[in-house]
């Protein structure tokens, strides 16, 4: 079947360098996304991983490991307004262009 | 560029009454998606459009949900009649490029309209 698990919940203080892990069973794997959901507002984009290795990008930074089906979201210089939910999704590869979500981690960042 | 449009953005309605969401994609996007999010389930996807064409509709629960694009800035989700368990954040999103190769063409998502059936 297809799985994503990632943390339910996790805490952090400000100004702090916190890591969101990822890891995936699917039948296929094109790329994995990572978005960003402040509580009542929409998912935005935040990162693409084909290839392994780590994407920096400003604080934030996502890593892949396609051979372990591990993906982590690394926040540097944690601030409080990075509070919101994570999500981790893959891109199957299927025929179909389905992504498929995991059910996020909540980060809350503490003063 | 206005953004994926969705309205309403709030709907209170109550069970065994029709419900029209109704959503404006990026103008140039040819893939829709119609999503639903609960805190049990997380983010499903219901169906998604390419070129107004439905491709993929596996995920739409049941027959009392249907979704249709007349054309490339129209969509509707309609679901006859409503039930308590609809109750949910149901997104649009669009993009041009589904598969998001260069990162750049992602799913962009609307702000979500907050279904509560009582």
């Amino acid at each position: 079947g297809q799985n994503i698990d990632q943390p339910t919940e996790m805490t952090a203080t400000e100004g702090a360098i916190v890591q969101i892990n990822c890891t995936y069973q699917t039948s296929g794997f094109n790329g994995l996304f990572w978005y960003q959901q402040h509580a009542g507002e929409a998912p935005t984009f935040l990162s693409y991983n084909v290839l392994d290795g780590l994407e920096e990008k400003g604080r934030f930074s996502s890593f892949l490991s396609r051979s372990k089906g591990y993906s982590y979201l690394l926040l540097k210089e944690l601030q409080m307004k990075d509070s919101a939910s994570y999500l981790c999704a893959v891109d199957n590869a299927g025929n179909n262009r389905k992504l498929i979500w995991g059910l996020g981690t909540s980060l809350a960042v503490n003063p | 560029d206005a953004g994926v449009i969705q309205s309403p953005r709030h709907e209170v309605t109550e069970m065994g009454q029709e419900v029209t969401l109704r959503c404006k994609p990026i103008s140039g996007h040819d893939y829709l998606f119609w999503y639903r999010q609960t805190m049990m389930r997380g983010l499903e996807l219901l169906i998604y459009f390419n070129n107004n064409v439905p491709i993929d509709d596996s995920g739409m629960p049941e027959d009392r949900f249907s979704a249709k694009m007349p054309n490339a800035s129209f969509s509707t989700l309609k679901i006859q009649p409503s039930e308590p368990r609809d109750s949910a954040v149901y997104f649009c999103a669009s993009s041009s490029n589904p598969k998001g190769v260069s990162g750049t063409d992602t799913q962009y998502f609307g702000p979500g309209t907050r279904l509560t059936v009582l």
